[in-house]
C-alpha cells in the first residue's frame, strides 16, 4: 500500500528556511491531492496546505505570506518550504495524500511525521 | 473560517460506549471525518464521509452527523482505545478548506 515518508533538518534557526520533503512509495503521485499537516508539541493538528500532482497548489491562508508546497512528479515526492520561522513553528510536519468524495477531502495516508525544532 | 468545536477529554469505563462530539454550524451540511491518534504516532483515519468506515478499522467504531453537531461513538470500550481524537471538514467554499476540531483525549478509566 502507499506509504509516505518524511525528511528534514530537524533544527532550523529563527528566520531561516523550514525545507521539507516527502517521498511517496508503493503508489503513484499521480491523479492525488497530497496535504502538509503539522501538530506543535501537545496540541491540535493545522493544516498548512495542498499540492496537486499537477502542481497548483492551496495554502492556509495563516500561512500563506510564507509558504510553498510543490510536487516532483518524477521522483515521486512533495516538498514543503517555510521562510522566516519562528518558535512558534516548532512542530512535527507529516504529509498526507487527500481522498476525494464529492466536495469533501480527508486525509489518508498519513507519512510517521517528522519533528522540527525552531531554535538558536 | 469554519470552526469545529470538541470537548477536551471524555472519560469512559471499558466496556461501556463513548461519545464524543464535534460541534459546528450547520455541520449536518458537511461531511465529517475522524482520526484517532495515539502517543508518539500519526493520526489513522477510522470514520470517513460521516459513519463510514475504512477497512481494518472495527464495527465498534460508527460516526452520526445531524445539525450542529457530529458524533463519533465507539462501543464496547477498549483500553486500547485510548488516544487522542480528531474531527475534520473540508470546507470547499472557503480559502481554508482543511479545518481540524481541537481534539478530544479519550480516557478508558
Amino acid at each position: 500500500q502507499v506509504q509516505l515518508q518524511e525528511s528534514g533538518p530537524g533544527l532550523v534557526k529563527p528566520s531561516e528556511t523550514l525545507s521539507l520533503t516527502c517521498i511517496v512509495s508503493g503508489g503513484s503521485i499521480n491523479g492525488y491531492y497530497w496535504s502538509w499537516i503539522r501538530q506543535p508539541p501537545g496540541k491540535g493538528l493545522e493544516w498548512i496546505g495542498y499540492v496537486y500532482y499537477s502542481g497548483s497548489t492551496n495554502y492556509n491562508p495563516s500561512l500563506k505570506s510564507r509558504v510553498t508546497i510543490s510536487v516532483d512528479t518524477s521522483k515521486n515526492q512533495l516538498s514543503l518550504k517555510l521562510n522566516s520561522v519562528t518558535a512558534a513553528d516548532t512542530a512535527v510536519y507529516y504529509c498526507a495524500r487527500q481522498e476525494s468524495s464529492w466536495s469533501t477531502n480527508w486525509f489518508d495516508p498519513w507519512g510517521q511525521g517528522t519533528l522540527v525544532t525552531v531554535s538558536s | 473560517s469554519y470552526v469545529l468545536t470538541q470537548p477536551p477529554s471524555v472519560s469512559v469505563a471499558p466496556g461501556k460506549t463513548a461519545g464524543i462530539t464535534c460541534g459546528g454550524n450547520n455541520i449536518g451540511s458537511k461531511s465529517v471525518h475522524w482520526y484517532q491518534q495515539k502517543p508518539g504516532q500519526a493520526p489513522v483515519v477510522v470514520i470517513y464521509y460521516d459513519s463510514d468506515r475504512p477497512s481494518g478499522i472495527p464495527e465498534r467504531f460508527s460516526g452520526s452527523n445531524s445539525g450542529n453537531t457530529a458524533t463519533l461513538s465507539i462501543s464496547r470500550v477498549e483500553a486500547g482505545d485510548e488516544a487522542d481524537y480528531y474531527c475534520q471538514v473540508w470546507d470547499s467554499s472557503s480559502d481554508h478548506p482543511g479545518v481540524f476540531g481541537g481534539g478530544t483525549k479519550l480516557t478508558v478509566l
